[in-house]
Protein backbone atom coordinates (compact mmCIF):
# COMPACT_ATOMS: atom_id res chain seq x y z
CA UNK A 1 0.00 0.00 0.00
CA UNK A 2 1.83 2.94 -1.35
CA UNK A 3 1.80 6.05 0.85
CA UNK A 4 3.19 9.71 0.74
CA UNK A 5 5.35 10.07 4.17
CA UNK A 6 6.61 13.36 5.34
CA UNK A 7 9.01 13.84 7.98
CA UNK A 8 9.02 15.25 11.06
CA UNK A 9 5.53 14.44 12.19
CA UNK A 10 5.69 17.03 14.41
CA UNK A 11 8.45 19.99 15.42
CA UNK A 12 7.78 22.52 18.17
CA UNK A 13 10.70 25.54 17.34
CA UNK A 14 11.83 28.82 18.47
CA UNK A 15 10.82 31.67 16.50
CA UNK A 16 13.76 32.78 14.12
CA UNK A 17 14.82 29.37 13.63
CA UNK A 18 14.81 27.50 10.01
CA UNK A 19 12.74 24.58 9.46
CA UNK A 20 13.02 21.90 6.81
CA UNK A 21 10.21 19.80 6.11
CA UNK A 22 10.47 16.74 4.06
CA UNK A 23 8.42 14.63 1.91
CA UNK A 24 8.36 11.38 -0.08
CA UNK A 25 5.87 11.02 -2.65
CA UNK A 26 4.64 7.81 -4.20
CA UNK A 27 6.92 5.98 -6.34
CA UNK A 28 5.61 7.08 -9.86
CA UNK A 29 3.95 10.05 -9.11
CA UNK A 30 5.47 13.03 -10.84
CA UNK A 31 2.95 15.76 -9.00
CA UNK A 32 3.82 17.45 -5.32
CA UNK A 33 2.04 19.57 -3.78
CA UNK A 34 2.49 21.29 -0.75
CA UNK A 35 -0.48 22.30 1.48
CA UNK A 36 -1.35 24.44 5.32
CA UNK A 37 -4.09 23.67 6.92
CA UNK A 38 -5.05 26.33 9.94
CA UNK A 39 -8.45 26.82 11.96
CA UNK A 40 -8.34 30.44 10.36
CA UNK A 41 -7.76 29.68 6.74
CA UNK A 42 -8.31 26.27 6.12
CA UNK A 43 -6.45 24.30 3.46
CA UNK A 44 -4.53 26.07 1.27
CA UNK A 45 -2.25 25.79 -1.33
CA UNK A 46 1.44 26.60 -1.36
CA UNK A 47 3.03 25.26 -3.90
CA UNK A 48 2.84 22.49 -6.37
CA UNK A 49 5.75 20.28 -9.32
CA UNK A 50 5.19 18.46 -11.81
CA UNK A 51 8.14 16.31 -12.73
CA UNK A 52 9.89 18.51 -10.33
CA UNK A 53 9.37 21.74 -12.25
CA UNK A 54 7.57 23.97 -9.51
CA UNK A 55 4.13 25.05 -11.78
CA UNK A 56 2.96 27.57 -8.98
CA UNK A 57 4.76 29.05 -5.79
CA UNK A 58 1.97 32.41 -5.43
CA UNK A 59 0.68 30.46 -1.98
CA UNK A 60 3.51 30.74 -0.33
CA UNK A 61 5.20 34.10 1.37
CA UNK A 62 8.29 34.65 -1.03
CA UNK A 63 10.47 36.10 2.02
CA UNK A 64 10.69 33.13 4.10
CA UNK A 65 9.30 30.02 2.19
CA UNK A 66 11.07 28.26 -0.40
CA UNK A 67 10.01 24.62 -1.69
CA UNK A 68 12.40 22.54 -3.70
CA UNK A 69 12.41 18.96 -5.46
CA UNK A 70 16.11 18.29 -5.46
CA UNK A 71 15.32 14.70 -7.11
CA UNK A 72 12.10 12.78 -7.86
CA UNK A 73 12.04 11.06 -4.31
CA UNK A 74 12.43 14.05 -2.07
CA UNK A 75 10.59 17.58 -1.82
CA UNK A 76 11.28 19.83 0.54
CA UNK A 77 9.33 22.97 2.61
CA UNK A 78 11.70 25.64 3.95
CA UNK A 79 10.44 28.21 6.44
CA UNK A 80 13.48 31.16 7.12
CA UNK A 81 13.36 32.12 9.69
CA UNK A 82 9.85 30.88 11.11
CA UNK A 83 7.36 33.23 13.27
CA UNK A 84 3.93 32.18 15.61
CA UNK A 85 2.11 32.46 12.86
CA UNK A 86 3.40 29.76 10.79
CA UNK A 87 2.17 27.68 13.17
CA UNK A 88 -0.07 24.81 11.21
CA UNK A 89 0.00 21.55 9.92
CA UNK A 90 1.93 21.10 6.57
CA UNK A 91 0.45 18.83 4.10
CA UNK A 92 2.02 17.25 1.27
CA UNK A 93 0.49 15.48 -1.79
CA UNK A 94 1.72 13.44 -4.42
CA UNK A 95 -0.53 12.18 -7.97
CA UNK A 96 0.00 10.25 -10.97
CA UNK A 97 -1.39 13.81 -12.47
CA UNK A 98 -2.25 17.51 -11.62
CA UNK A 99 -6.09 16.27 -10.61
CA UNK A 100 -5.09 13.49 -8.41
CA UNK A 101 -3.80 13.88 -5.12
CA UNK A 102 -3.27 11.83 -2.12
CA UNK A 103 -1.96 13.44 0.91
CA UNK A 104 0.80 12.16 3.59
CA UNK A 105 -0.09 12.55 7.13
CA UNK A 106 1.21 15.79 7.49
CA UNK A 107 3.47 18.22 9.27
CA UNK A 108 2.41 20.01 12.43
CA UNK A 109 4.76 22.69 13.40
CA UNK A 110 4.55 24.93 16.38
CA UNK A 111 6.72 27.96 16.51
CA UNK A 112 6.91 29.62 20.28
CA UNK B 1 -12.88 32.99 -9.07
CA UNK B 2 -13.03 29.30 -7.74
CA UNK B 3 -15.05 28.68 -4.84
CA UNK B 4 -16.58 25.99 -2.57
CA UNK B 5 -18.94 25.95 0.01
CA UNK B 6 -19.84 23.80 2.55
CA UNK B 7 -22.37 25.57 4.63
CA UNK B 8 -22.86 22.77 7.39
CA UNK B 9 -20.16 23.40 10.02
CA UNK B 10 -21.34 20.43 12.46
CA UNK B 11 -23.54 17.22 11.72
CA UNK B 12 -24.41 15.23 14.52
CA UNK B 13 -26.51 11.71 14.17
CA UNK B 14 -27.11 8.65 15.93
CA UNK B 15 -25.33 5.43 14.14
CA UNK B 16 -27.47 3.75 11.38
CA UNK B 17 -28.99 7.68 10.70
CA UNK B 18 -28.57 8.64 6.94
CA UNK B 19 -26.88 11.77 6.33
CA UNK B 20 -25.63 14.29 3.58
CA UNK B 21 -23.08 16.31 3.43
CA UNK B 22 -23.81 19.19 1.10
CA UNK B 23 -21.18 20.68 -1.22
CA UNK B 24 -21.32 23.40 -3.66
CA UNK B 25 -19.33 25.21 -5.85
CA UNK B 26 -18.42 28.17 -8.47
CA UNK B 27 -16.08 27.54 -11.15
CA UNK B 28 -16.25 29.11 -14.88
CA UNK B 29 -14.30 26.22 -16.40
CA UNK B 30 -15.97 23.83 -18.24
CA UNK B 31 -13.18 21.18 -17.22
CA UNK B 32 -13.15 20.49 -13.76
CA UNK B 33 -12.90 18.28 -10.92
CA UNK B 34 -14.55 17.44 -7.97
CA UNK B 35 -13.44 15.83 -4.91
CA UNK B 36 -14.53 14.60 -1.24
CA UNK B 37 -11.37 13.98 1.56
CA UNK B 38 -11.87 12.53 5.08
CA UNK B 39 -10.16 14.04 7.87
CA UNK B 40 -10.28 11.41 11.01
CA UNK B 41 -9.12 12.78 14.44
CA UNK B 42 -5.88 11.20 13.52
CA UNK B 43 -5.06 14.46 10.97
CA UNK B 44 -4.66 12.39 7.63
CA UNK B 45 -6.47 13.41 4.42
CA UNK B 46 -8.27 10.50 3.01
CA UNK B 47 -9.03 10.73 -0.32
CA UNK B 48 -12.60 9.40 -1.34
CA UNK B 49 -13.79 10.29 -4.80
CA UNK B 50 -12.74 12.27 -7.86
CA UNK B 51 -15.38 13.43 -10.57
CA UNK B 52 -14.41 15.09 -13.83
CA UNK B 53 -17.40 17.82 -14.78
CA UNK B 54 -18.39 15.67 -17.87
CA UNK B 55 -18.95 12.60 -15.93
CA UNK B 56 -22.79 13.27 -13.98
CA UNK B 57 -23.21 9.95 -13.14
CA UNK B 58 -23.99 9.15 -9.19
CA UNK B 59 -21.26 6.88 -8.06
CA UNK B 60 -21.58 4.35 -4.93
CA UNK B 61 -19.33 2.57 -2.64
CA UNK B 62 -20.69 0.92 -0.25
CA UNK B 63 -22.04 2.77 2.18
CA UNK B 64 -21.13 6.00 0.44
CA UNK B 65 -22.65 7.49 -2.68
CA UNK B 66 -21.85 10.71 -4.11
CA UNK B 67 -24.45 12.99 -6.12
CA UNK B 68 -23.01 15.46 -8.84
CA UNK B 69 -25.84 17.94 -10.49
CA UNK B 70 -24.19 20.32 -12.98
CA UNK B 71 -27.89 22.30 -13.02
CA UNK B 72 -27.06 23.21 -9.42
CA UNK B 73 -23.38 23.36 -9.04
CA UNK B 74 -23.75 20.53 -6.25
CA UNK B 75 -21.63 17.68 -5.54
CA UNK B 76 -23.28 15.85 -2.23
CA UNK B 77 -22.22 13.21 -0.55
CA UNK B 78 -24.57 10.95 1.90
CA UNK B 79 -23.35 7.93 3.65
CA UNK B 80 -25.95 5.30 4.74
CA UNK B 81 -26.10 3.49 8.01
CA UNK B 82 -23.49 5.53 9.55
CA UNK B 83 -21.34 4.33 12.00
CA UNK B 84 -19.17 5.75 14.56
CA UNK B 85 -15.88 5.15 12.52
CA UNK B 86 -17.52 7.70 10.02
CA UNK B 87 -17.17 10.53 12.65
CA UNK B 88 -14.50 13.09 10.60
CA UNK B 89 -13.82 16.50 8.98
CA UNK B 90 -15.50 15.90 5.18
CA UNK B 91 -14.05 18.64 2.94
CA UNK B 92 -15.15 19.22 -0.33
CA UNK B 93 -12.44 20.50 -3.28
CA UNK B 94 -12.66 21.67 -6.99
CA UNK B 95 -9.57 21.85 -9.42
CA UNK B 96 -9.27 22.74 -12.75
CA UNK B 97 -6.60 20.96 -15.24
CA UNK B 98 -3.97 22.77 -13.41
CA UNK B 99 -4.33 20.91 -10.49
CA UNK B 100 -4.91 23.60 -7.62
CA UNK B 101 -7.16 22.16 -5.10
CA UNK B 102 -9.91 24.51 -3.47
CA UNK B 103 -11.56 23.28 -0.32
CA UNK B 104 -14.51 23.80 1.19
CA UNK B 105 -14.35 24.49 5.16
CA UNK B 106 -15.18 21.32 5.99
CA UNK B 107 -18.08 19.38 7.17
CA UNK B 108 -17.73 17.85 10.68
CA UNK B 109 -19.61 14.91 11.20
CA UNK B 110 -20.16 13.25 14.65
CA UNK B 111 -21.26 10.06 14.53
CA UNK B 112 -22.68 8.79 18.23
CA UNK B 113 -23.71 5.11 19.48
Amino acid sequence: DARVTQTPRHKVTEMGQEVTMRCQPILGHNTVFWYRQTMMQGLELLAYFRNRAPLDDSGMPKDRFSAEMPDATLATLKIQPSEPRDSAVYFCASGPRLSEQYFGPGTRLTVT
Amino acid sequence: AQKVTQAQTEISVVEKEDVTLDCVYETRDTTYYLFWYKQPPSGELVFLIRRNSFDEQNEISGRYSWNFQKSTSSFNFTITASQVVDSAVYFCALSDRGGKLIFGQGTELSVKP
